[in-house]
């Protein structure tokens, strides 16, 4: 499976402000996909984030509030915009890199721990 | 849409003892399901899948069975130790072979020595 990194880690941020995650992904793969894990939750899916076009959202989410871009086949980015405290969550990303030839496995990143003040 | 349902939230066993875990899902087109373990702080690691087209698979402690007619699908781990203890999450493929997940709500074991 590639290798999938975040940036930052770990962020405390005030409210109102917004914070750019950045996912890298050390081949090219196909999808790229951004989740949200509220504390003891499970994982919620945000988007599909696509190469070249606009990102495909969930219910629920919208692009105002969650930005999120996808210039290349190995690198995204998730932007939280006008941050309360009700967003204060681990953000995920994932790839599906087609391992074994089959396009739904996925591969999680490290995370972002996100804390709004 | 997909609906994943997992039992139990919490699951506590005596160390050598097995553990089994209960899916069930909606979409009948579902072709493929993860299973993932989370270490507390540590990010989802898929530890075995199955797909539509087999009834069982196993590698090594860990098994999966599918029962697709029912719509259930079960993580087997037998001579459970101690470092089995995380939260696991079962998914299902959205609108069969979609690149899409929905994830069950998790369960908690808890393995003592």
């Amino acid at each position: 499976s590639a290798v999938i990194s975040q940036k930052p880690s770990r962020d405390i941020c005030q409210r109102g402000t917004s914070l750019t995650i950045q996912c890298q992904v050390d081949s090219q793969v196909t999808m790229m996909f951004w989740y949200r894990q509220q504390p003891g939750q499970s994982l919620t899916l945000i988007a599909t984030a696509n190469q070249g076009s606009e990102a495909t959202y969930e219910s629920g989410f919208v692009i105002d509030k969650f930005p999120i871009s996808r210039p290349n086949l190995t690198f995204s980015t998730l932007t939280v915009s006008n941050m309360s405290p009700e967003d204060s969550s681990i953000y995920l990303c994932s790839d599906s890199s087609g391992g074994g030839g089959h396009p739904e496995t996925q591969y999680f990143g490290p995370g972002t721990r996100l804390l709004v003040l | 849409g997909e609906n994943v349902e997992q039992h139990p939230s919490t699951l506590s066993v005596q160390e050598g003892d097995s553990a089994v875990i209960k899916c069930t899902y909606s979409d009948s087109a579902s072709n493929y399901f993860p299973w993932y373990k989370q270490e507390l702080g540590k990010r989802p690691q898929l530890i075995i899948d199955i797909r539509s087209n087999v009834g069982e698979k196993k590698d090594q402690r860990i098994a999966v069975t599918l029962n697709k007619t029912a719509k259930h699908f079960s993580l087997h781990i037998t001579e459970t130790q101690p470092e089995d203890s995380a939260v696991y999450f079962c998914a299902a493929s959205l609108q069969g072979g979609s690149e899409k997940l929905v994830f069950g709500k998790g369960t908690k074991l808890t393995v003592n020595p």
